[in-house]
């Protein structure tokens, strides 16, 4: 069964600097999607950036970036230029596939506080 | 757009009662799904359905019965409700089911006394 492993409970980076969270996975799948999500206090769940496994490039989307180790079954997220609004819970998650459970298994969870 | 909208939005139960959660998708997807959240244990899967008519079982399913009579609406219910069960809950949708972003309502908290 898939598993998706998030260490680091907190986080905190001082406004525009930039903070990377971890992330690692367990698939037995060779080409599958990799989701960082965001849940501000607003409770709304919102998708960051998707990578896709068999693509070599990192994906990009804006100020986020992931660094996708495939060999090493890790997929970080990179936040430069931290702003106030970049505050949340951050949700890693991979596709449940083959199993009974469904679409996406999630991490649980590093809360990133910013500081002014 | 609508996207997918949940009610109630908050709801205190007493112990035993039973209610029902409304999960509306507009985006004609296939697959739903309904989720809770708990503190330190992130996002875990109740139930699901591939599509009108289907559910099945996810990691957490007990004390819950889901019905998908219409592809756009799921609903998740709680025949006798327990403190347990005091979580927020969430309903998500999606197109492609292994390689699809899963769009997600707002969340519903439940309180159950």
């Amino acid at each position: 069964a898939q598993t998706v492993t998030q260490s680091q409970p907190e986080m905190s980076v001082q406004e525009a600097e930039t903070v990377t969270l971890s992330c690692t996975y367990d698939t037995s799948e060779s080409d599958y999607y990799l989701f960082w999500y965001k849940q501000p206090p607003s409770r709304q769940m919102i998708l960051v950036i998707r990578q896709e496994a068999y693509k070599q490039q990192n994906a990009t989307e804006n100020r986020f970036s992931v660094n996708f180790q495939k060999a090493a079954k890790s997929f970080s997220l990179k936040i430069s230029d931290s702003q106030l609004g970049d505050a949340a819970m951050y949700f890693c998650a991979c596709p449940n596939y083959g199993g009974s459970q469904g679409n996406l298994i999630f991490g649980k969870g590093t809360k990133l506080s910013v500081k002014p | 757009n609508a996207g997918v909208t949940q009610t109630p939005k908050f709801r205190v139960l007493k112990t035993g009662q039973s209610m029902t959660l409304l999960c509306a998708q507009d985006m004609n997807h296939e697959y739903m799904y309904w989720y809770r959240q708990d503190p330190g244990m992130g996002l875990r899967l109740i139930h699901y359905s591939v599509g009108e008519g289907t559910t099945a079982k996810g990691e957490v399913p007990d004390g819950y019965n889901v019905s998908r009579l219409k592809k756009q609406n799921f609903l998740l219910g709680l025949e006798s409700a327990a403190p347990s069960q005091t979580s927020v809950y969430f309903c998500a949708s999606s197109y492609y089911r292994d390689t699809g972003e899963l769009f997600f309502g707002e969340g519903s908290r439940l309180t159950v006394l």
